[in-house]
């Protein structure tokens, strides 16, 4: 049974950086094509996606995001790592991560979200 | 604004079927068979319905099936169920730099 859960901050300032934690179970990104990935929804608008991370360490990014994320992973702890640097109003959304079963594959499997605001 | 553009809103009654369209461009839709559909039930995460453009994930009914054409795909759902009422969403593989696109997301309402 493939599961994931998002944690972090759920109010964060504006300039500062939100970092983001997928924990997942059911699956291993040591698997040859597995992804974790990770997509946003503001309130009552809809969903973006930010960025994935390959088993074999492949990165991909949303071009208009780019310069702010870095995603990383950490296979012996199950976990997906996301930053977004110089967070603004505009970022306030629920973030979910979800899992791919190959390349290319779209997400399958998401986590239950959650939500980050970004208020001074 | 969303790379894929989807109609706001459609209905239908109960056992009609409704279709709801995306439309994107050569460099996403159009270029790949790379397009998935998911539904989302408010405050719930979104679910796989179609991917591969007609593909059914494992459990999601028959009832709900994906097609393309050009640069536009489609999701029709058939015999509709009140619980089929929610907003759906089309992603594309957009090639190795942008990679992935959603629409705008379309507001289903069973009357």
């Amino acid at each position: 049974q493939i599961t994931l859960k998002e944690s972090g901050p759920t109010l964060v300032k504006p300039t500062q950086t939100l970092t983001l934690t997928c924990t997942f179970s059911g699956f291993s990104l040591s698997t040859s094509g597995v992804g974790v990935g990770w997509i946003r929804q503001p309130p009552g608008k809809a969903l973006e996606w930010l960025a994935l991370i390959y088993w074999d360490d492949d990165k991909r990014y949303s071009p208009s995001l780019k310069s702010r994320l870095t995603i990383t992973k950490d296979t012996s702890k199950n976990q997906v790592v996301l930053t977004m640097t110089n967070m603004d109003p505009v970022d306030t959304a629920t973030y979910y991560c979800a899992h791919s079963l190959q390349w290319l594959s779209p997400p399958d499997y998401w986590g239950q979200g959650t939500l980050v605001t970004v208020s001074s | 604004q969303s790379a894929l553009t989807q109609p706001r809103s459609v209905s239908g009654s109960p056992g009609q079927s409704v279709t709801i369209s995306c439309t994107g461009t050569s460099s996403d839709v159009g270029g790949y068979n790379y397009v998935s559909w998911y539904q989302q039930h408010p405050g719930k995460a979104p679910k796989l319905m179609i991917y591969d453009v007609s593909k059914r994930p494992s459990g999601v009914p028959d009832r709900f099936s994906g097609s393309k054409s050009g640069n536009t795909a489609s999701l029709t759902i058939s015999g509709l169920q009140a619980e089929d009422e929610a907003d759906y969403y089309c992603c594309s593989y957009a090639g190795s730099y942008t990679f992935a696109v959603f629409g705008g997301g379309t507001k289903l309402t069973v009357l």
